[in-house]
């Protein structure tokens, strides 16, 4: 089946210490994201990348970074420069950036930094 | 300043019963989408419904439709005949004109009573 896969659902890390998250998609969509979502709030963007080996900041980079090396991954790893690690973490990825078309999520992660 | 206002932080509803979950939002860009996405629990992000700015029709899918008003800069979503399963929380967003950033509301919980 076609669909985004995130990778894993619960991770748990101490402070200070980077932490990759995984976003892999068969949908063979161009356009790749990662949002940030806190407790009752809307999602904010983090990274969003339209083709390969290019990407560009969301609002709230800061502390995060994010590589594009295949059309299928998108990588987020959270730095120990980001202030508030905890938060669930989407990606998804569309048709083609610009298009008017939804956007796929994938199941998220929830990240817990103690 | 906020782009996506959803002013309903939570909403009941009888079973069987429509509702109707409110969402303004605020451009200057001739060209924009609007979207609804239902977050369950377990949270994913699933897409509803999408409305274009120069759509001349309402969009519907289902039991979902959408209440376009352009004037008032208002894109409310109607769920009718309301099920137990449609309990989740909703979250109105907008891509405006090619721009790859997509905004979100706040998000309204909605809550189905039997």
């Amino acid at each position: 089946d076609g669909g985004i896969t995130q990778s894993p659902k619960y991770l748990f890390r101490k402070e200070g210490q980077n932490v990759t998250l995984s976003c892999e998609q068969n949908l063979n969509h161009d356009a790749m994201y990662w949002y940030r979502q806190d407790p009752g709030q809307g999602l904010r963007l983090i990274y969003y990348s339209q083709i390969v080996n290019d990407f560009q900041k969301g609002d709230i980079a800061e502390g995060y970074s994010v590589s594009r090396e295949k059309k299928e991954s998108f990588p987020l790893t959270v730095t120990s420069a980001q202030k508030n690690p905890t938060a669930f973490y989407l990606c998804a990825s569309s048709i083609n950036v610009g298009d008017p078309y939804e956007q796929y999520f994938g199941p998220g992660t929830r990240l817990t930094v103690t | 300043a906020q782009k996506i206002t959803q002013t309903q932080p939570g909403m009941f509803v009888q079973e069987k019963e429509a509702v109707t979950l409110d969402c303004t939002y605020d451009t200057s860009d001739p060209s924009y989408g609007l979207f609804w996405y239902k977050q369950p629990s377990s949270g994913e992000m699933i897409f509803l419904i999408y409305q274009g700015s120069y759509d001349q029709q309402n969009a519907t899918e289902g039991r979902y439709s959408l209440n376009f008003q352009k004037a008032r800069k208002s894109a409310n979503l109607v769920i009718s005949a309301s099920q137990l399963g449609d309990s989740a929380m909703y979250f109105c967003a907008m891509r405006e004109g090619w721009n790859n950033d997509m905004r979100f509301g706040a998000g309204t919980r909605l809550t189905v009573k039997p």
